[in-house]
């Protein structure tokens, strides 16, 4: 059972343009949202994270956004950059330490010039 | 901050041949460690983690094995290898209480 969802494997935008990528979770008991990002080849790397009693968090260029009832969350990329294109992974965690994140399968973002 | 090294980067191995990746951490103590395996097109799998020395927890039944004979020390290893166990395996950290977990650069396996 997924617990994590990332339903769009890929998504390809326009320089300039905003990206908006999706993540839907079916485990209420989920109170920490995390981010990251993967080159290929290289390992991911932490992008932006949100706690369950805030809605955004905004870090630059990146937003996250959290709907508890929909248990959806979402990573806005404005404006979107050719060095954005990477795989995005969304994770969950239930509670802090020593329990493991729970990744989604990712979503392959290709900003065109 | 810390920095999480793994070696070799690349490897190439024939099916049947044994397995050892090693997983390094500088600049913390006492961290929960973690081994992943993306294969191609793939998410990431997590195969073991591991709350301190001497204490894994295997999340997929394999033929692979994992061990923690330091604290900042996590070492992936196989008996005989698989052509399914390719893949890029990623070693990852978590410190104190943290929720967020950092990743080494991986390591490329090939088996053919």
């Amino acid at each position: 059972d997924q617990q994590v969802k990332q339903n769009s494997p890929s998504l390809s935008v326009q320089e300039g343009r905003i990206s908006i990528l999706n993540c839907d979770y079916t485990n209420s008991m989920f109170d920490y949202f995390l981010w990251y990002k993967k080159y290929p080849a290289e390992g991911p790397t932490f992008l932006i994270s949100i706690s369950s009693i805030k809605d955004k968090n905004e870090d630059g260029r990146f937003t996250v956004f959290l709907n508890k009832s929909a248990k959806h969350l979402s990573l806005h990329i404005v404006p979107s950059q050719p060095g954005d294109s990477a795989v995005y992974f969304c994770a969950a965690s239930p509670n802090s330490g020593n329990t493991p994140l729970v990744f989604g399968k990712g979503t392959r973002l290709s900003v065109i010039a | 901050s810390q920095t999480i090294h793994q070696w070799p980067a690349t490897l190439v191995q024939p099916v049947g041949s044994p397995l050892s990746l090693e997983c390094t951490v500088e600049g913390t103590s006492n961290p929960n460690l973690y081994w992943y395996r993306q294969a191609a097109g793939r998410g990431l799998q997590l195969l073991f983690y591991s709350v301190g020395i001497g204490q894994i927890s295997s999340e997929v039944p394999q033929n692979l094995s994992a061990s923690r004979p330091q604290d900042r020390q996590f070492i992936l290893s196989s008996k005989k290898l698989l052509l399914s166990d390719s893949g890029f395996y990623l070693c990852a950290c978590e410190t104190g209480g943290s929720y967020e977990q950092y990743f080494g650069p991986g390591t490329r396996l090939t088996v053919t």
